[in-house]
């Protein structure tokens, strides 16, 4: 019973590049968050997904991110045209249900842009 | 918007030592939530609260609703014990969680 996956673990992409972040919820989880955690700072928030819908983006930056969770396969965070400042970890939770549930968190990708 | 705060931010102590960490937060709240991070890893869920206590090995969580403030002990310290740990908490109007900046710990041989 695999907890939850994300990858790659490490990207490293050039400014201006695209980067692609997989998350596959733990089996029977149907909710996915989005957090970011910034060097030297706290995780922040960027979006919850559910099955072929966004719930909450509010945490998301208005320009070149963008994500989603289809009906079959993982849930992709997408940042377009990557700046320096996107260097962070980005890290998946999942939980089956909305509120009070408990969540699982992946490992992470560490994006660093350069 | 729910504010968290972590205290102290850092922390080094002796092998064999009590440990408290301490998380407040300033909005009602639906649960709470302590975490674990080592250097470069992952975030594992020590504890999920909405009230009273919880005790999981070393491990002791407490919260206290109405004065909206939790503590994280841990008995008989360990080395291996070092690591981030970070109060979340659930409710109070947002999705997901909002997080406090983590109490950075140090336990020396």
């Amino acid at each position: 019973n695999a907890g939850v996956m994300q990858n790659p673990r490490h990207l490293v992409r050039r400014r201006g590049q695209e980067a692609r972040l997989r998350c596959s919820p733990m089996k029977g989880h149907s909710h996915v968050y989005w957090y970011r955690q910034l060097p030297e700072e706290g995780l922040k928030f960027m979006v919850y997904l559910q099955k072929e819908n966004i719930i909450d983006e509010s945490g998301m930056p208005k320009e070149r991110f963008s994500a989603e969770f289809p009906k079959e396969g993982p849930s992709i965070l997408r940042i377009q045209q990557v700046v320096r400042g996107d260097s962070a970890a980005y890290f998946c939770a999942s939980s089956p249900m909305a509120g009070n549930y408990g969540y699982t968190f992946g490992s992470g990708t560490r994006l660093t842009v350069v | 918007k729910n504010e968290v705060e972590q205290s102290p931010q850092n922390l080094t102590a002796q092998e064999g030592e009590f440990i408290t960490i301490n998380c407040s937060y300033s909005v009602g709240i639906s649960a709470l939530h302590w975490l674990q991070q080592h250097p470069g890893g992952g975030i594992v869920s020590l504890f999920m609260l909405s009230s009273g206590k919880k005790k999981h090995g070393r491990l002791i969580a407490t919260i206290n609703i109405q004065e909206k403030h939790s503590s994280l002990h841990i008995t008989a310290s360990h080395p291996r014990d070092s690591a981030v740990y970070i109060c979340a908490v659930e409710g109070g109007g947002a999705d997901g969680l909002t997080f406090g900046k983590g109490t950075h710990l140090i336990i020396q041989p």
